[in-house]
């Protein structure tokens, strides 16, 4: 069965202190990754979507990296109104767009 | 810009009664879904509709049916709500193998 695993659960970061998030997963066929942002109250906003192992995606201070097990979301020099859950989403090679996982989420948390 | 409005923010039902989520986009998407999402659970899906009349169920459909008449419209129906139904829902829609776009949610409290 497909999964998605998104480490850590929380993170708290000081203004200008970079990390990763991660997403893992095991899926039959990745046709896509997605990852999201989601504000409290909101639905979850598209960001980036990589296709295969080795892409990478930028927007600002994000940067989404690829390998064949897992994904990497890099904050540079996060700001407060990064703050935000992230999610991770895998697509497998079946079906119409429908077979999508989504992981937890890892809640950022960018301190003044 | 991609817009999919969901009709209520927040609605608060009582347990056994039918209730209709609805759900419009106005970018002309094929895809259309409908997910739960629950703390430390993530975003379940419950059902998707890849056309008009067209319906699949999607990981925990129990409970819960859709009806898409029109390609812009997609309802979620609560045949007989029940406290276990209290959740966030969330809409999205998409073209063929393309990101989804979601709407803000719903908020539903069964009492």
């Amino acid at each position: 069965e497909d999964q998605v695993t998104q480490s850590p659960e929380a993170l708290r970061l000081q203004e200008g202190e970079s990390s990763s998030l991660n997403c893992s997963y095991t899926v039959s066929g990745l046709r896509g990754l997605f990852w999201y942002r989601q504000d409290p109250g909101k639905g979850p906003e598209f960001l980036f979507t990589l296709y295969s192992a080795g892409e990478e995606k930028e927007k600002e201070r994000l940067k989404a990296t690829l390998t064949k097990k897992e994904s990497f979301l890099h904050i540079t020099a996060p700001k407060p109104e990064d703050s935000a859950t992230y999610l991770c989403a895998v697509q497998a090679g079946r079906g119409n767009n429908n077979d999508m996982r989504f992981g937890a989420g890892t809640r950022l948390t960018v301190k003044p | 810009d991609v817009k999919v409005t969901q009709s209520s923010r927040y609605l608060v039902k009582r347990t056994g009664e039918k209730v209709f989520l609805e759900c419009v986009q106005d970018m002309d998407h094929e895809n259309m879904f409908w997910y739960r999402q629950d703390p430390g659970l993530g975003l379940r899906l419950i059902y998707f509709s890849y056309d008009v009349k067209m319906k699949e169920k999607g990981d925990i459909p129990e409970g819960y049916s859709v009806s898409r008449e029109k390609k812009e419209r997609f309802s979620l129906i609560l045949e007989s709500a029940s406290t276990n139904q209290t959740s966030m829902y969330l809409c999205a829609s998409s073209l063929v193998n393309r990101p989804q776009h979601f709407g803000d949610g719903t908020r539903l409290s069964i009492l």
